[in-house]
């Protein structure tokens, strides 16, 4: 049983428009989140976080908003870009400050069309 | 440039053949992870250190051990190798604690196909 749910395995956008990625998650002690970046051949890079204490993170195009009574994130990307074509992993943790187990979503499979 | 490095990249076994995974971190970080990484289930954590010579298991520890003797190599170990274990494997580390515990650094991984 996943506790954290991407149901979208891939999404294709115009380069300029918004890429809006979404992730669900189950475990409500989940307190702190983050999107990773994967490229092929190259492993996960972390991209943005969010503590359950705030419902928005912004990182210039990147921004991060989290929706605590519906268990729901999701990551807006403004504007795409090719370069973003990449598999977007969410994840999930019951701690922003001392180790607490990550669980990864499925992950989201962008690309951004020229 | 910090760095996570997994010493194959890719690797072909046959199965029942015993498979050594071998990562090394340059950031002295305490945590250190492996993960496998399969299409639809995302990463799934196999084994985790905190401590040299410590270890606890993740979700899905069986068929493989790890073995941490010093704080910057973890290596995950495939005792008999199966065609179930045809998979990208993944480390990663981590601070201890403080805001940066649970933002993992991932190696470029290993692609193993087991025969």
């Amino acid at each position: 049983d996943q506790q954290v749910k991407q149901n979208s395995p891939s999404l294709s956008v115009q380069e300029g428009r918004i890429s809006i990625l979404n992730c669900d998650y189950t475990n409500s002690m989940f307190d702190y989140f983050l999107w990773y970046k994967k490229y092929p051949a190259e492993g996960p890079t972390f991209l943005i976080s969010i503590s359950s204490i705030k419902d928005k993170n912004e990182d210039g195009r990147f921004t991060v908003f989290l929706n605590k009574s519906a268990k729901h994130l999701s990551l807006h990307i403004v504007p795409s870009q090719p370069g973003d074509s990449a598999v977007y992993f969410c994840a999930a943790s019951g701690s922003k400050t001392s180790y607490d187990k990550v669980i990864f979503g499925p992950g989201t499979s962008l690309s951004v069309i020229p | 440039d910090v760095k996570v490095t997994q010493s194959s990249r890719y690797l072909v076994k046959r199965t029942g053949e015993k498979v050594f995974l071998e990562c090394v971190q340059d950031m002295d970080h305490e945590n250190m992870f492996w993960y496998r990484q399969d299409p639809g289930l995302g990463l799934r954590l196999i084994y985790f250190s905190y401590d040299v010579k410590m270890k606890e298991k993740g979700d899905i520890p069986e068929g493989y051990s790890v073995s941490r003797e010093k704080k910057e190599r973890f290596s995950l170990i495939l005792e008999s190798a199966s065609t179930n274990q045809t998979s990208m494997y993944l480390c990663a580390s981590s601070l201890l604690g403080g805001p940066g515990a649970n933002v993992l650094t991932f190696g470029a991984g290993s692609r193993l196909t087991v025969l």
